[in-house]
């Protein structure tokens, strides 16, 4: 168990709908990454928070939006959905650079099929 | 831009050696992972490397150096269980993440 728990394990929605995907990270850590998996594909990063703001962002489509809140649980918010969309959506948490371990660990992932 | 460049496919026999090479290209590099992922599972961290030179943890080993943007992973005394994706990733100011390279382990 590496300590990052994501909610919910599975969701099933139709195109056009909105979702949302939760992650609460390691006690302590305080960055949280959003990744997207598509069936065979790689790890696209799609947007990192650390302690409640953006850090920094990849290929996120303007569709989908993220927040981290204050007890440091993240939020990806995926609207519009279409069914390119469907794929496994990881969060990982860690320390950032210079402030120890920097290891990412990462949650069980949320699949999102959309039909 | 952010280039990480892994072999897509290897395969390998029950007891052998293996090196999975990882190439990269990045706007800053603070250090080097690799994870272990299997199909349909969360990534699992392997090693990290910041400094050039070898990291050797079991039977997993790996490489980096700095100046040529390269690592390596080499799997020694394989098992069956080692069938997995493994991914190179480097840390900039995000974590970026190569494609993976889908190791197959044979009897």
């Amino acid at each position: 168990d590496s300590g990052v728990t994501q909610t919910p394990k599975h969701l099933i929605t139709a195109t056009g709908q909105r979702v949302t995907l939760r992650c609460s990270p390691r006690s302590g850590d305080l960055s949280v990454y959003w990744y997207q998996q598509s069936l065979d594909q790689g790890l696209q990063f799609l947007i990192q928070y650390y302690n409640g703001e953006e850090r920094a962002k990849g290929n996120i489509l303007e569709r989908f939006s993220a927040q981290q809140f204050p007890d440091l649980h993240s939020e990806l918010n995926l609207s519009s959905l279409e069914l390119g969309d469907s794929a496994l959506y990881f969060c990982a948490s860690s320390v950032p650079p210079g402030e120890g371990d920097t290891e990412a660990f990462f949650g069980q992932g949320t699949r999102l099929t959309v039909v | 831009g952010q280039n990480i460049d892994q072999p897509t496919e290897m395969t390998a026999t029950e007891g052998a050696i293996v090196q999975i090479n990882c190439t990269y290209q990045t706007s800053g590099f603070n250090g080097l992972f690799w994870y272990q992922q299997h199909a349909g599972e969360a990534p699992t961290f392997l090693s990290y490397n910041v400094l050039d030179g070898l990291e050797e943890k079991g039977r997993f080993s790996s490489f980096l150096s700095r100046s040529k943007g390269y690592s390596y992973l080499l799997l020694k005394e394989l098992q069956m269980k080692d069938s997995a994706s493994y991914l190179c990733a480097v840390n900039t100011d995000k974590l970026i993440f190569g494609t993976g390279t889908r190791l197959q382990v044979f009897p």
